[in-house]
């Protein structure tokens, strides 16, 4: 079985200060790892994904994540935050061969204050 | 392009009363699925579906069913309404191995 952690349920910082967001899962097999984010009231959006090839990638609104294999850790970074990336922001895998079965951790809420 | 199209968006129920949830999606995709998030537990899948005829149980199903209608539509039926399924609920599509897109979400009361 699998399962996703993330580390810290609130985060909040201030504007323009650097953020990262916590992830580490558990899995027998190999993974997919994906980064998705919740504005209010709304659905959910992808920020990023892991899928093969560089352990360090790159989403939408300058955040970026960084897979490492060998501590089963995929953490969210962002160099400077804004009031707009306030949300809740969760961390997901799929394991290589169960059906595209999705599996998310408990989610992080992001508050950036002015 | 619609996406992946929940209907209805709210809707309050008394307990013991059914009802389904419907959810399709434009995009071709194999897998469907069925989350519903709570306060401080994330999204907890409740069934999905890999591909049109197959369903499966996800890590909360107890006092759901499913039906994948075909490969566009995906529904979710509470035969027996309980305050704890008060929740909001999301459906999902993807194909395998890539990443999954979500309605906006149907926000579920049970009185």
């Amino acid at each position: 079985a699998q399962s996703v952690t993330q580390l810290d349920s609130q985060v909040p910082v201030f504007e323009e200060a650097p953020v990262e967001l916590r992830c580490n899962y558990s899995s027998s097999v190999s993974v997919y790892l994906f980064w998705y984010v919740q504005y209010p009231n709304q659905g959910l959006q992808l920020l990023l994904k892991y899928l093969s090839g560089s352990t360090l990638v790159k989403g939408i609104n300058g955040f970026e994540a960084e897979f490492n294999k060998s501590q089963t850790s995929f953490h969210l970074r962002k160099p400077s935050v804004h009031i707009s990336d306030t949300a809740e922001y969760f961390c997901a895998v799929r394991p290589y061969n169960q059906g595209g079965k999705l599996i998310f951790g408990q989610g992080t809420e992001l508050s950036v204050k002015p | 392009n619609a996406g992946v199209t929940q209907t209805p968006k709210f809707q309050v129920l008394k307990t013991g009363q059914s009802m389904t949830l419907q959810c399709a999606q434009d995009m071709n995709h194999n897998s469907m699925y069925w989350y519903r998030q709570d306060p401080g537990m994330g999204l907890r899948l409740i069934y999905y579906s890999a591909s049109e005829g197959t369903t499966d149980k996800g890590e909360v199903p107890n006092g759901y069913n499913v039906s994948r209608l075909n490969k566009r539509e995906f529904s979710l039926r509470l035969e027996s309404a309980a305050p704890s399924q008060t929740s909001v609920y999301f459906c999902a599509s993807s194909v395998v191995a890539r990443e999954a897109f979500f309605g906006q979400g149907t926000r579920l009361t049970v009185v």
